[in-house]
């Protein structure tokens, strides 16, 4: 079985702070990890995914996550938070076996002018 | 290329109807997969179709059941409806079977209110 645990379920920064998103996960095998981004009244757009490339994944807006698997963590970062970041970001797993997404709680990001 | 679209976007019905929702996938897509989004339980993964096969489903009751067409097109019904049913329910497409970590687009999905 799979799981993804996100501590907390509010983060708030200051424009142009660091944002640091927590992620762990749990898989009995290889896992694919993913996270995604909700605005309001819209559906999930994907960010970034790891695919047991590059530890270090890049994604879209200025993110990237970095796999670990000795903690088992895939923790998103932005360097310079921006007052269109501020959204719901989920952290989902998958593996190859099983199509389907699990997904953690989903962490609101605010950020503060 | 267009994106995966749903219908209706909004949905009110009382308790004990049936619902039916539309999910059309991005052009090409060959896997639907369905999710259903509540504040208290999250995103719980509902099943997913290929080729008009039910290739994998979550822990939900048999009221909540699907297909897909030949054009890869997938609806869900939710018969009987109890109002913890009221939920944002999200369709997802790929173009293949999402295993391999392929990436699931997803619709802006279908908020369904139980009264």
């Amino acid at each position: 079985a799979q799981s993804v645990t996100q501590l907390g379920s509010h983060v708030s920064v200051s424009e142009g702070a660091l944002v640091l998103l927590r992620c762990n996960y749990s898989s009995s095998v290889p896992p694919y990890l993913f996270w995604y981004v909700q605005y309001p009244n819209q559906g999930l757009q994907l960010l970034l995914k790891y695919t047991s490339a590059a530890t270090l994944v890049k994604g879209i807006n200025g993110f990237e996550a970095e796999f670990k698997k000795s903690e088992t963590s895939f923790h998103l970062t932005k360097p310079s938070a921006h007052m269109s970041d501020a959204a719901e970001y989920f952290c989902a797993v998958s593996t190859g076996a099983n199509s389907k997404l699990t997904f953690g709680k989903g962490i609101t990001l605010s950020v503060r002018p | 290329k267009a994106g995966v679209t749903q219908t209706p976007r909004y949905l009110i019905k009382t308790r004990g109807q049936q619902v039916t929702l539309s999910c059309s996938p991005i052009s090409g897509h060959r896997s639907v997969s369905w999710y259903q989004q509540t504040p208290g339980q999250g995103l719980q993964f509902l099943f997913e179709y290929f080729s008009e096969t039910q290739r994998n489903k979550g822990n939900f009751p048999g009221r909540f059941s699907g297909r897909q067409f030949s054009n890869s097109r997938s609806e869900m019904n939710v018969s009987t409806l109890e109002l913890g049913d009221s939920a944002l329910y999200l369709c997802a497409s790929s173009w293949r079977v999402a295993g391999a970590g392929d990436e699931q687009f997803f619709g802006p999905g279908t908020r369904l209110t139980v009264l």
